[in-house]
């Protein structure tokens, strides 16, 4: 299986502030990650698919990159709305796997 | 409007059965697999089953492989999730979510979710 390693776990910011959370296959995937927003109580939403590519509706503070092991989400200019628990997901082969997620939270 | 809707959650003894059902709406249901994952109380999300379009594949993380089973009834436009010798690490929040692939794929909408609670 493959692994998915996030970092940080957590992080404090303030609204304004620019944010990056990493994203790290334990195999190449190519392009195969998606990012993934969940606030308290929600289902999870898709922010970013096929690595950089953002999906229909969502603000475009946030953005993706990287190809092959290692990937990043941005956030620039972060909103109140934005604090929320952050999870990549690779689907280059089943199982789907997904990062621990990345806990953002106001400073 | 593309919608899932999950039920049949609840809680549940150890070492019994329950099914859960997943209502799509908004798409063609038969054109798309479809997934379940899992998350733990105050855990991550964790990657459960997929289902190909007309369900002749299926594949199941290890943690529940021979236990759970996942089915589709595409006439009913209905995912299915067939638990059986359901353990306390089971309890989670089960949801279910569409597969959409173009060049890559990704998983777009998830349903609210149902909770399973195993416990004695």
């Amino acid at each position: 299986d493959i692994q998915m390693t996030q970092s940080p776990s957590s992080l404090s910011a303030s609204v304004g502030d620019r944010v990056t959370i990493t994203c790290r296959a334990s195999q190449s995937i190519r392009r195969n990650l998606n990012w993934y927003q969940q606030k308290p109580g929600k289902a999870p939403k898709l922010l970013i698919y096929d690595a950089s590519s953002l999906q229909s509706g969502v603000p475009s503070r946030f953005s993706g990159s990287g190809s092959g092991t290692d990937f990043t989400l941005t956030i620039n200019r972060l909103q109140p709305e934005d604090f929320a628990t952050y999870y990549c997901q690779q689907s280059y082969s089943t199982p789907y796997t997904f990062g621990q997620g990345t806990k953002v939270e106001i400073k | 409007q593309v919608h899932l809707v999950e039920s049949g959650g609840g809680v549940v003894q150890p070492g019994r059965s329950l099914r859960l059902s997943c209502a799509a709406s908004g798409f063609s249901f038969s054109n798309y697999g479809m997934h379940w994952v899992r998350q733990a109380p105050g855990k991550g999300l964790e990657w459960v089953a997929v289902i190909w379009d007309d369900g002749s594949y299926e594949y199941y993380a290890e943690s529940v492989k021979g236990r759970f089973t996942i089915a589709r009834d595409n006439s009913k436009n209905t995912l299915y999730l067939q638990m059986n010798s359901l353990r306390v690490e089971d309890t989670a929040m089960y949801y279910c979510a569409r597969e959409i692939t173009v060049t890559t794929s990704w998983f777009d909408p998830w349903g609210q979710g149902t909770l399973v609670t195993v416990s004695s």
